[in-house]
């Protein structure tokens, strides 16, 4: 198994262009993330998925899109990117109930410049 | 909206010594979970140990364990025998509603030889 796998590792951005993240999982999750991590500030939930077809705002969704039109997918847009989005993205999967078995399961991270 | 806080920004600790990292959090709700999550240089998030609200027993993993104080809201991580290996940031979680998790702002932890 392959886990979740992210693609790209990198990306420089120029401001105002876009691009999309692309998230797979081998592990038939329910659950799918998306974070961004920002020195001291730890890693806050962009958007988020419970299921195909299905997305919900985290805490920090302004200037994204998601879609999740297969369940093993998770898509994370930048429409039109700006220098406030560099950061590195982290997504992430889990099952879809609480319990002993909620691990989130995390990919290698996308290191995103926007120049 | 749940919070968790990191004091720490950095610690250090000599290896083979025992060395805590502090966690606080504040949570509405009654039936949560708590993680700790250690992201070494790679940058992979690597799940630690997991505590569930409603369990009184502190979690244990090898040489991981926790000191859960539900009334005070903490929720620190202690690493005995520390190893270089364990150099890393390590963030600590809360899982709130939809399984959703809100991360502290991480400790960096040094292991001296």
């Amino acid at each position: 198994n392959a886990g979740v796998t992210q693609t790209p590792k990198f990306r420089v951005l120029k401001t105002g262009q876009s691009m999309t993240l692309l998230c797979a999982q081998d592990m038939n999750h329910e659950y799918m993330y998306w974070y961004r991590q920002d020195p001291g500030m730890g890693l806050r939930l962009i958007h988020y998925s419970v299921g195909e077809g299905t997305t919900a705002k985290g805490e920090v969704p302004d200037g994204y899109n998601v879609s999740r039109l297969k369940k093993q997918n998770f898509l994370l847009g930048l429409e039109s990117a700006a220098p406030s989005q560099t950061s590195v993205y982290f997504c992430a999967s889990s099952r879809n109930y609480r319990g002993g078995d909620n691990e989130q399961f995390f990919g290698p991270g996308t290191r995103l410049t926007v120049l | 909206a749940q919070t968790v806080t990191q004091s720490q920004p950095e610690m250090s600790v000599q290896e083979a010594e025992t060395v805590t990292l502090s966690c606080t959090y504040d949570t509405s709700e009654s039936d949560y979970y708590l993680f700790w999550y250690k992201q070494p240089p790679s940058r992979q998030m690597i799940l630690v140990i997991r505590q569930e609200a409603y369990k009184q027993q502190n979690a244990t993993e090898n040489r991981f364990s926790v000191n859960f104080q539900k009334a005070a809201k903490s929720f620190s991580l202690k690493i005995s025998d520390s190893q270089l290996g364990d150099a890393a940031m390590y963030f600590c979680a809360c899982m709130e509603y939809g399984n959703k998790l809100v991360f502290g702002a991480g400790t960096i932890l040094r292991v001296k030889s």
